[in-house]
């Protein structure tokens, strides 16, 4: 069962353009979204994160929107630049039991950004 | 600080046979998960130690163990391959603490599975 859908599978954007990546979960019990940014032969790294108290986080060109309602959220990269092309990963998790978390992660885009 | 490191880098193994991956995690973490990433199923949890102890553990058959040592390092255990294990092997570390900590992925393990 996937719990985490991403969309668009891949993506191309011009330089300065605006990169949206979008994100849906079906687990009510979700209440941290990472999204992850992953270069080729290196591990995710944390782009930026949001809790579902807010509606908006934004750290530089990075913005994510949450709509705890709908139970989606995005990612917007403005100004987008090429050495912005990489995969993208939302994620979500919740806390277990025990402590801790697990990462739910999206199936990921790939985003192009050409000159 | 230095980051996380996993070794070996790649891998090459034949049906039937077993594995042990190595993941150091920075040092002061003591939250060690690993996931695995393959291009049909994307990333998906295996499990996680914290202080030597499985905390949380994903939906992976019982061919995949692990353990986590005193010095927080931990490695990953694969018996019995499959065609379908190959895959790149990731680690993250936290710092364990309470609530939500970010995960620092390490470049991971690529394993072929012949």
């Amino acid at each position: 069962q996937q719990q985490v859908k991403q969309s668009p599978q891949s993506l191309i954007v011009q330089k300065g353009g605006i990169s949206i990546i979008n994100c849906a979960y079906e687990n009510t019990a979700f209440d941290y979204f990472p999204w992850y940014q992953q270069f080729p032969g290196k591990g995710p790294a944390l782009l930026i994160a949001i809790r579902p108290d807010v509606s908006e986080k934004k750290e530089g060109r990075f913005t994510i929107s949450f709509n705890k309602s709908a139970k989606q959220f995005s990612l917007h990269i403005m100004d987008s630049q090429p050495g912005d092309s990489a995969t993208y990963f939302c994620a979500a998790s919740s806390r277990v039991t025990g402590g801790g978390n697990k990462l739910t992660f999206g199936t990921g885009t790939q985003l192009k950004v050409e000159l | 600080k230095a980051g996380v490191t996993q070794t070996p880098r790649y891998l090459i193994k034949t049906r039937g046979q077993q594995v042990t991956l190595s993941c150091s995690p920075i040092s002061g973490h003591r939250s060690v998960s690993w996931y695995q990433q393959t291009p049909g199923q994307g990333l998906q949890f295996l499990f996680e130690y914290f202080s030597e102890t499985q905390r949380n553990k994903g939906n992976f058959p019982g061919r995949f163990s692990g353990r986590q040592f005193s010095n927080s390092r931990s490695e990953m255990n694969v018996s019995t391959l499959e065609l379908g294990d190959s895959a790149l092997y990731l680690c993250a570390s936290s710092p364990g603490l309470a609530g939500y900590n970010e995960q620092f992925f390490g470049p991971g393990t690529r394993l072929t599975v012949l």
